[in-house]
Protein backbone atom coordinates (compact mmCIF):
# COMPACT_ATOMS: atom_id res chain seq x y z
CA UNK A 1 0.00 0.00 0.00
CA UNK A 2 1.13 3.43 -0.72
CA UNK A 3 1.86 5.51 2.03
CA UNK A 4 2.90 9.44 2.13
CA UNK A 5 3.80 10.77 6.11
CA UNK A 6 4.40 14.60 6.24
CA UNK A 7 6.05 16.41 9.58
CA UNK A 8 5.41 18.35 11.41
CA UNK A 9 1.84 17.81 11.92
CA UNK A 10 1.64 21.70 12.98
CA UNK A 11 3.98 23.76 13.24
CA UNK A 12 3.96 27.66 14.99
CA UNK A 13 6.49 30.54 13.96
CA UNK A 14 7.26 34.21 13.72
CA UNK A 15 7.14 36.40 10.61
CA UNK A 16 10.79 36.43 9.32
CA UNK A 17 11.56 32.78 10.55
CA UNK A 18 12.22 30.23 8.13
CA UNK A 19 10.36 26.53 8.17
CA UNK A 20 11.76 23.34 6.97
CA UNK A 21 8.75 20.89 6.09
CA UNK A 22 9.15 17.42 5.26
CA UNK A 23 7.26 14.41 3.33
CA UNK A 24 8.31 11.14 3.36
CA UNK A 25 6.84 8.06 0.64
CA UNK A 26 7.26 4.10 0.25
CA UNK A 27 5.40 3.47 -3.46
CA UNK A 28 5.71 1.31 -5.41
CA UNK A 29 6.80 2.56 -8.65
CA UNK A 30 7.54 6.28 -7.60
CA UNK A 31 6.84 9.03 -10.66
CA UNK A 32 6.73 12.49 -8.94
CA UNK A 33 5.80 14.47 -5.66
CA UNK A 34 3.84 17.38 -5.61
CA UNK A 35 3.51 20.17 -3.07
CA UNK A 36 0.08 21.93 -2.24
CA UNK A 37 -0.91 25.21 -0.47
CA UNK A 38 -4.40 24.54 0.87
CA UNK A 39 -5.87 27.90 2.79
CA UNK A 40 -9.25 28.05 3.43
CA UNK A 41 -10.71 26.49 0.43
CA UNK A 42 -8.79 24.38 -2.61
CA UNK A 43 -5.20 23.57 -2.26
CA UNK A 44 -3.62 25.70 -5.00
CA UNK A 45 -0.61 23.79 -6.87
CA UNK A 46 2.94 24.48 -5.83
CA UNK A 47 5.77 22.24 -7.19
CA UNK A 48 6.52 19.29 -8.94
CA UNK A 49 9.19 17.30 -8.70
CA UNK A 50 10.50 13.95 -10.54
CA UNK A 51 13.62 12.02 -11.43
CA UNK A 52 14.68 15.09 -14.08
CA UNK A 53 13.71 17.88 -11.71
CA UNK A 54 14.80 17.18 -8.28
CA UNK A 55 14.30 21.14 -7.10
CA UNK A 56 12.36 23.69 -7.83
CA UNK A 57 12.14 27.40 -6.57
CA UNK A 58 9.79 30.27 -6.64
CA UNK A 59 10.27 33.42 -4.43
CA UNK A 60 11.11 32.41 -1.06
CA UNK A 61 9.89 28.66 -1.39
CA UNK A 62 11.76 26.13 -2.42
CA UNK A 63 11.56 22.03 -2.75
CA UNK A 64 14.15 19.28 -2.99
CA UNK A 65 13.22 15.47 -3.73
CA UNK A 66 15.60 12.94 -2.33
CA UNK A 67 14.93 10.06 -4.06
CA UNK A 68 17.40 7.90 -2.15
CA UNK A 69 16.37 8.99 0.90
CA UNK A 70 12.33 8.82 -0.28
CA UNK A 71 11.42 11.96 0.91
CA UNK A 72 11.12 15.74 0.17
CA UNK A 73 11.75 18.80 1.70
CA UNK A 74 9.46 22.43 1.61
CA UNK A 75 11.36 25.79 2.71
CA UNK A 76 10.33 28.45 3.07
CA UNK A 77 12.34 31.35 4.11
CA UNK A 78 11.36 34.68 5.52
CA UNK A 79 7.52 33.50 6.46
CA UNK A 80 4.98 35.83 6.02
CA UNK A 81 1.49 35.89 8.03
CA UNK A 82 0.32 35.06 4.29
CA UNK A 83 2.34 31.15 4.23
CA UNK A 84 -0.44 30.68 7.08
CA UNK A 85 -1.99 27.16 5.50
CA UNK A 86 -2.33 23.70 5.25
CA UNK A 87 0.51 22.24 3.62
CA UNK A 88 0.37 18.95 1.87
CA UNK A 89 2.13 16.21 -0.19
CA UNK A 90 1.10 14.31 -2.39
CA UNK A 91 3.21 11.27 -4.68
CA UNK A 92 2.13 10.03 -8.02
CA UNK A 93 2.57 6.27 -8.62
CA UNK A 94 3.60 4.98 -12.46
CA UNK A 95 2.80 1.51 -12.25
CA UNK A 96 -0.10 -0.82 -11.32
CA UNK A 97 -3.29 -0.55 -10.19
CA UNK A 98 -2.13 2.68 -8.47
CA UNK A 99 -1.32 4.55 -12.14
CA UNK A 100 -1.74 7.89 -12.10
CA UNK A 101 -3.85 8.35 -8.65
CA UNK A 102 -2.08 10.68 -5.91
CA UNK A 103 -1.49 9.73 -2.91
CA UNK A 104 -1.54 12.62 -0.09
CA UNK A 105 0.44 12.91 3.56
CA UNK A 106 -2.02 13.66 6.41
CA UNK A 107 -0.56 17.45 5.95
CA UNK A 108 1.43 20.38 7.61
CA UNK A 109 -0.43 22.88 9.42
CA UNK A 110 1.62 26.04 9.24
CA UNK A 111 0.65 29.17 11.56
CA UNK A 112 2.45 32.45 10.94
CA UNK A 113 2.03 34.88 13.85
CA UNK A 114 3.51 38.77 12.98
CA UNK B 1 -6.63 29.30 -15.96
CA UNK B 2 -8.22 26.18 -15.13
CA UNK B 3 -11.57 26.55 -13.28
CA UNK B 4 -13.27 23.37 -11.67
CA UNK B 5 -16.58 24.09 -9.66
CA UNK B 6 -18.49 22.62 -7.17
CA UNK B 7 -22.29 23.25 -6.48
CA UNK B 8 -22.15 23.89 -3.30
CA UNK B 9 -20.07 25.27 -0.60
CA UNK B 10 -22.12 23.98 2.42
CA UNK B 11 -24.53 21.44 2.64
CA UNK B 12 -26.90 19.97 5.92
CA UNK B 13 -28.30 16.56 4.77
CA UNK B 14 -30.14 14.19 7.21
CA UNK B 15 -29.22 10.49 7.90
CA UNK B 16 -30.60 8.35 4.93
CA UNK B 17 -31.22 10.93 2.46
CA UNK B 18 -29.48 10.84 -0.84
CA UNK B 19 -26.84 13.45 -1.66
CA UNK B 20 -25.34 14.69 -5.39
CA UNK B 21 -22.00 16.79 -5.36
CA UNK B 22 -21.66 18.23 -8.75
CA UNK B 23 -18.02 19.03 -10.17
CA UNK B 24 -17.74 21.03 -13.15
CA UNK B 25 -14.36 21.75 -14.90
CA UNK B 26 -14.11 23.84 -17.98
CA UNK B 27 -10.49 22.60 -19.39
CA UNK B 28 -11.23 20.09 -21.14
CA UNK B 29 -9.36 17.58 -18.96
CA UNK B 30 -9.35 13.86 -19.04
CA UNK B 31 -9.16 12.76 -15.80
CA UNK B 32 -11.51 13.60 -12.82
CA UNK B 33 -11.41 12.67 -9.31
CA UNK B 34 -13.44 13.11 -5.88
CA UNK B 35 -11.13 13.34 -2.26
CA UNK B 36 -12.80 13.80 1.00
CA UNK B 37 -10.66 15.38 3.49
CA UNK B 38 -10.36 14.82 7.17
CA UNK B 39 -8.12 16.09 10.10
CA UNK B 40 -5.36 14.08 10.77
CA UNK B 41 -6.15 12.04 7.38
CA UNK B 42 -5.12 14.40 4.61
CA UNK B 43 -7.23 13.60 1.09
CA UNK B 44 -8.42 10.23 0.66
CA UNK B 45 -9.91 9.20 -2.80
CA UNK B 46 -12.84 8.12 -3.50
CA UNK B 47 -13.04 7.42 -7.21
CA UNK B 48 -12.00 8.85 -10.01
CA UNK B 49 -12.40 8.91 -14.02
CA UNK B 50 -10.34 8.99 -16.77
CA UNK B 51 -12.91 9.41 -19.56
CA UNK B 52 -16.50 9.96 -19.94
CA UNK B 53 -18.81 7.35 -18.63
CA UNK B 54 -15.43 5.75 -17.22
CA UNK B 55 -14.97 5.30 -13.32
CA UNK B 56 -12.51 3.47 -11.11
CA UNK B 57 -12.61 2.99 -7.31
CA UNK B 58 -10.53 4.75 -5.34
CA UNK B 59 -9.14 4.02 -1.65
CA UNK B 60 -12.85 4.37 -0.12
CA UNK B 61 -15.51 4.09 -2.48
CA UNK B 62 -17.59 2.07 0.32
CA UNK B 63 -20.75 4.10 0.65
CA UNK B 64 -20.37 6.58 -2.74
CA UNK B 65 -20.93 5.99 -6.23
CA UNK B 66 -19.87 8.23 -9.17
CA UNK B 67 -21.28 9.50 -12.80
CA UNK B 68 -19.32 10.93 -15.60
CA UNK B 69 -22.21 11.58 -18.58
CA UNK B 70 -20.14 14.75 -19.84
CA UNK B 71 -16.56 14.91 -19.91
CA UNK B 72 -16.56 18.55 -17.98
CA UNK B 73 -18.88 16.63 -15.33
CA UNK B 74 -18.34 14.23 -12.33
CA UNK B 75 -20.89 13.52 -10.57
CA UNK B 76 -20.70 12.16 -6.31
CA UNK B 77 -23.25 10.24 -4.58
CA UNK B 78 -24.09 9.22 -1.87
CA UNK B 79 -27.13 6.48 -1.74
CA UNK B 80 -28.10 6.84 1.83
CA UNK B 81 -26.04 9.60 3.91
CA UNK B 82 -24.67 8.72 7.25
CA UNK B 83 -23.01 10.47 10.25
CA UNK B 84 -19.55 9.18 9.48
CA UNK B 85 -19.93 10.92 5.86
CA UNK B 86 -19.62 14.48 7.03
CA UNK B 87 -16.55 16.01 5.50
CA UNK B 88 -15.25 18.31 2.96
CA UNK B 89 -15.40 17.08 -0.52
CA UNK B 90 -12.76 18.05 -3.29
CA UNK B 91 -12.93 17.39 -6.53
CA UNK B 92 -10.10 18.04 -8.59
CA UNK B 93 -9.78 17.21 -12.64
CA UNK B 94 -5.77 16.74 -14.46
CA UNK B 95 -5.28 17.13 -18.44
CA UNK B 96 -3.65 13.83 -18.19
CA UNK B 97 -2.08 11.20 -15.76
CA UNK B 98 0.96 12.37 -13.94
CA UNK B 99 0.11 15.85 -14.24
CA UNK B 100 -0.56 18.36 -11.76
CA UNK B 101 -4.14 18.12 -10.84
CA UNK B 102 -6.40 21.10 -9.94
CA UNK B 103 -9.12 21.13 -6.84
CA UNK B 104 -12.46 22.66 -6.54
CA UNK B 105 -13.50 24.85 -3.49
CA UNK B 106 -14.98 21.78 -1.91
CA UNK B 107 -18.12 21.24 -0.37
CA UNK B 108 -18.52 21.22 3.35
CA UNK B 109 -20.84 18.24 3.81
CA UNK B 110 -22.28 17.78 7.71
CA UNK B 111 -24.98 14.70 8.16
CA UNK B 112 -26.93 14.43 10.81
Amino acid sequence: EDKVVQSPLSLVVHEGDTVTLNCSYEVTNFRSLLWYKQEKKAPTFLFMLTSSGIEKKSGRLSSILDKKELSSILNITATQTGDSAIYLCAVNNAGGTSYGKLTFGQGTILTVHP
Amino acid sequence: DVKVTQSSRYLVKRTGEKVFLECVQDMDHENMFWYRQDPGLGLRLIYFSYDVKMKEKGDIPEGYSVSREKKERFSLILESASTNQTSMYLCASSLRWGNEQYFGPGTRLTVT
